[in-house]
């Protein structure tokens, strides 16, 4: 099915441990993007990508990597976990035209220990 | 700082009565309005949206208005029902500037029977 889809849907790790998130939309959307979702905080930008190759940082970047290299694909890394980077993940992906929208994926819950 | 915010983290009303969701927002660039709605477990999904260049838009039970010179917006829901349970989320953005969608913390809903 068309959409766009998150692996793994829950992950747990421990502190120091590399963590990586992937994202797969088949929409062929230029944009995608990662949020971390938190009680009070909401959604809050990690990283975005305007096409292949091309990333940015967002609000909270710290303590993660992403790449690129295909259009469909957007994983993010988490390079040494730290129990704040305990969250939900969602990856999104949107076109890059006038008045788009965002489409999420399910999300990814992580518990760092 | 937030730029978009939604100063009621909780509301609840009873079934088949209007429920009235409270956005503000700082940055008077922003020119494209998005309400989400999520469930637990599940991603945000696209409810509604209003260009600025309009200052309502409805969509079934959903309607928005914008206030652009109070920086303000608000989904209407009526009549509210049981599946409206969720938390919603306020978002904007500068159209054709990046794609850079900022969320509010959100406010969760429940309808009660």
């Amino acid at each position: 099915d068309a959409g766009i889809t998150q692996s793994p849907r829950y992950k747990i790790t421990e502190t120091g441990r590399q963590v990586t998130l992937m994202c797969h939309q088949t929409w062929s959307h230029s944009y995608m993007f990662w949020y971390r979702q938190d009680l009070g905080h909401g959604l809050r930008l990690i990283y975005y990508s305007a096409a292949a190759d091309i990333t940015d940082k967002g609000e909270v970047p710290d303590g993660y990597v992403v790449s690129r290299s295909k259009t469909e694909n957007f994983p993010l890394t988490l390079e040494s976990a730290t129990r704040s980077q305990t969250s939900v993940y969602f990856c999104a992906s949107s076109g890059q035209g006038r008045n788009e929208k965002l489409f999420f994926g399910s999300g990814t819950q992580l518990s760092v220990l | 700082d937030q730029q978009v915010k939604q100063n009621s983290p909780s509301l609840s009303v009873q079934e088949g009565r209007i429920s009235i969701l409270n956005c503000d927002y700082t940055n008077s660039m922003f020119d494209y309005f998005l309400w989400y709605k999520k469930y637990p477990a599940e991603g945000p999904t696209f409810l509604i949206s209003i260009s600025s260049i309009k200052d309502k838009n409805e969509d079934g039970r959903f309607t928005v208005f914008l206030n652009k010179s109070a920086k303000h917006l608000s989904l209407h829901i009526v009549p509210s029902q049981p599946g409206d349970s969720a938390v919603y989320f306020c978002a904007a953005y500068r159209d054709n500037y990046g794609q850079n969608f900022v969320f509010g913390p959100g406010t969760r809903l429940s309808v009660l029977p």
